[in-house]
């Protein structure tokens, strides 16, 4: 079955200073592939998605890139701001089978 | 409902009780998700409600856990004979299924019960 990877478990970097979180996963079937941003308290929320006929996707400060050779897809946020602090989650998987989801990074902006 | 409404958002029992954990999704999705998130973890999956479609339940752990849909509505996550190992987030989601792929859908979630088993 698919197996989802998420690296680092932990991020900080200056305000201001771009943010890249990765993953990778196992089951080359897979298509989707989004990421959801928890804040503290709350439901993790959508931020942005993407599904394998594109290898790019820009919404604002976010992005996400997709490698289906090398099966791995990254998160790069921009010019980060405090609000940006959260746990990020990525998952993958196809029309088949429930998402299988990455354990979450924490991402700290640091002032 | 503006969003995915999950109650009670505590929930403190003792070990061997039984817990049932409530979820009202927005209105007019069809599709139902529970989840359960332990400590630092990510997302585990437990059950899937589309529509009148026989429910997946290939992600619940035991036989002590349940879950309801009624109505295509409101949902019930239950937890037999509770242990300790089940203290967690239980999230739910929903999302509109009305897609090709029902499965790669937004999906909605509510602020979660933390369950705490003693």
């Amino acid at each position: 079955g698919e197996n989802v990877e998420q690296h680092p478990s932990t991020l900080s970097v200056q305000e201001g200073d771009s943010a890249v979180i990765k993953c990778t996963y196992s089951d080359s079937a897979s298509n989707y592939f989004p990421w959801y941003k928890q804040e503290l308290g709350k439901g993790p929320q959508l931020i942005i998605d993407i599904r394998s006929n594109v290898g790019e996707k820009k919404d604002q400060r976010i992005a996400v890139t997709l490698n289906k050779t090398a099966k791995h897809f990254s998160l790069h946020i921009t010019e980060t701001q405090p609000e940006d602090s959260a746990v990020y989650f990525c998952a993958g998987g196809d029309s088949n089978y429930q998402l299988i989801w990455g354990a979450g990074t924490k991402l700290i902006i640091k002032p | 409902g503006a969003g995915v409404s999950q109650s009670p958002s505590n929930k403190v029992t003792e070990k061997g009780k039984d817990v049932e954990l409530r979820c009202d999704p927005i209105s007019g999705h069809t599709a139902l998700y529970w989840y359960r998130q332990s400590l630092g973890q990510g997302l585990e999956f437990l059950i899937y409600f589309q529509g009148n479609s026989a429910p997946d339940k290939s992600g619940l752990p035991s036989d002590r856990f349940s879950a309801e849909r009624t109505g295509g509505s409101v949902s019930t996550l239950t937890i037999q004979r509770t242990q300790q190992e089940d203290s967690a987030v239980y999230l739910c989601a929903s999302s509109l299924a009305a897609g090709a792929y029902p499965l790669n859908e937004k999906l909605f979630f509510g602020s979660g019960t933390q369950l705490s088993v003693l």
